[in-house]
């Protein structure tokens, strides 16, 4: 069975320095994973993902993902954020259907 | 429009109330899938349609719940005698080829239901 684990509900940090959001995934098959940003009042908007290649993806606004097979994880990271990063972010893996999306991790962006 | 719309964008119900909640995907995508978040949750799936086929609805909670997408664009997810438990955001996203995998989902603002 599919899923994703986000440890950290909430994430705060300065603004301009680096920040990196853990999600541990558990799969049985071929893994695909994705992260997905929730501005507030809005619907999920897609980052990355990760489907097959070099493990190091990168995504739209600044952030890039390392798929690591070893310690089953697929960290979000950003070298400085801006107060524009504050949001939801969640991580999910495919299912037959639909995704399985981890129980995100509110990053809060401090001036 | 250029992406997937959801209205009403916030409804109050009182408890026993039935509700319909509407989804308008990207012109042209093939599948559809329903969401609903709670307060401080990530999505969980409630059902997928490929064009007017109702494919999986394992995640709907109960027979209260109902879906449809009648000509494969527009859908309504409609729910009955609506509880307190109900009360969630509910998120439409479509996609232009097949379910699941790699296929890159677009999310709609989501309707959020009060139920009293």
């Amino acid at each position: 069975a599919q899923s994703v684990t986000q440890l950290d509900s909430q994430v705060p940090v300065f603004e301009e320095a680096p920040v990196e959001l853990r999600c541990n995934y558990s799969s049985s098959v071929s893994v695909y994973l994705f992260w997905y940003v929730q501005y507030p009042n809005q619907g999920l908007q897609l980052l990355l993902k990760y489907l097959s290649g070099s493990t190091l993806v990168k995504g739209i606004n600044g952030f890039e993902a390392e798929f690591n097979k070893s310690q089953t994880s697929f960290h979000l990271r950003k070298p400085s954020v801006h107060i524009s990063d504050t949001a939801e972010y969640f991580c999910a893996v495919p299912g037959a259907n639909n995704l399985f999306f981890g129980t995100g991790t509110r990053l809060t962006v401090i001036p | 429009g250029a992406g997937v719309s959801q209205s009403p964008r916030y409804k109050v119900a009182k408890r026993g109330q039935d509700v319909a909640l509407r989804c308008d995907p990207i012109s042209g995508h093939v599948s559809l899938f329903w969401y609903q978040q709670a307060l401080g949750q990530g999505p969980e799936f409630l059902t997928y349609f490929q064009n007017e086929a109702q494919l999986d609805k394992s995640g709907l909670p109960s027979d209260r719940f109902f879906a449809e997408r009648p000509e494969g664009s527009v859908s309504t997810l409609k729910i009955q005698r609506t509880q307190q438990e109900d009360s969630a955001v509910y998120l439409c996203a479509s996609s232009s080829t097949l379910a699941g995998l790699i296929e890159t989902q677009y999310f709609g603002p989501g309707t959020r239901l009060l139920v009293l």
